[in-house]
């Protein structure tokens, strides 16, 4: 079945340190990847969405300069959090769909997720 | 919020009986799907279920869909303690970009 990979799986940084987190497709191409923050005990908000080759789509009241995002490959989206502090501790979740089924009736696979604890 | 509504938050019970978890959503949807996570770990994709599908089967799992009522339900028939994660509901809405939303989350405890 499809995968998707997410590196690292805990991060605790000081304050002010900028943290990158992967999220690879291992066994499909994906055009499309989507990055969530999830608190504890919470559902999961998407964050944005990543689009290989191009500019990243942020959902409102999340700040594209704090949360970086660079889909260089159809296999490799990250996600950096830049100048982290502690409000920014938290559980981000990555998942992609093929490409050619985003719009099609099927599920996304996910990431195991990056716990992130800012010191 | 875009959120859904799960309901319960939270749920008990014994090992070999069956879990009902409800889900509303707000607006016309492509189709609704629901997930597992165990604690501390990304999602797992349990059933799709189609705008124009009323009822679905995989297994132990069993969901229903009332478009009229913006409504679906996850049944889990004789529960097993391996069970006990956290489900959500997420919805494709139509004309979106392929992204989900999804529920609040019923936290699930199977007490073997």
């Amino acid at each position: 079945g499809a995968v998707v990979s997410q590196h690292p799986s805990r991060v605790i940084c000081k304050s002010g340190t900028s943290v990158k987190i992967e999220c690879r497709s291992l066994d499909f191409q994906a055009t499309t990847m989507f990055w969530y923050r999830q608190f504890p005990k919470q559902s999961l908000m998407l964050m944005a969405t990543s689009n290989e080759g191009s500019k990243a789509t942020y959902e409102q009241g999340v700040e594209k300069d704090k949360f970086l995002i660079n889909h260089a490959s159809l296999t490799l989206s990250t996600l950096t959090v830049t100048s982290a502090h502690p409000e920014d501790s938290s559980f981000y979740i990555c998942s992609a769909k093929s490409t050619g089924t985003v719009y099609s009736n099927q599920p996304q696979h996910f990431g195991d997720g990056t716990r992130l604890s800012i010191l | 919020s875009q959120q859904g509504e799960e309901d319960p938050q939270a749920l008990s019970i014994q090992e070999g009986e069956n879990a009902t978890m409800n889900c509303s959503y707000k607006t016309s949807i492509n189709n609704l799907q629901w997930y597992r996570q165990n604690s501390g770990r990304g999602l797992v994709h349990l059933i799709l279920i189609r705008s124009n599908e009323r009822e679905k089967h995989s297994g132990r799992l069993r969901v229903t869909l009332d478009t009229s009522k913006k409504s679906s339900s996850l049944l889990i028939t004789a529960s097993r303690a391996a069970d006990t994660a956290s489900y959500f509901c997420a919805t494709a809405y139509s004309g979106n970009t392929g992204k989900l939303i999804f529920g609040q989350g019923t936290t699930l405890q199977v007490k073997p």
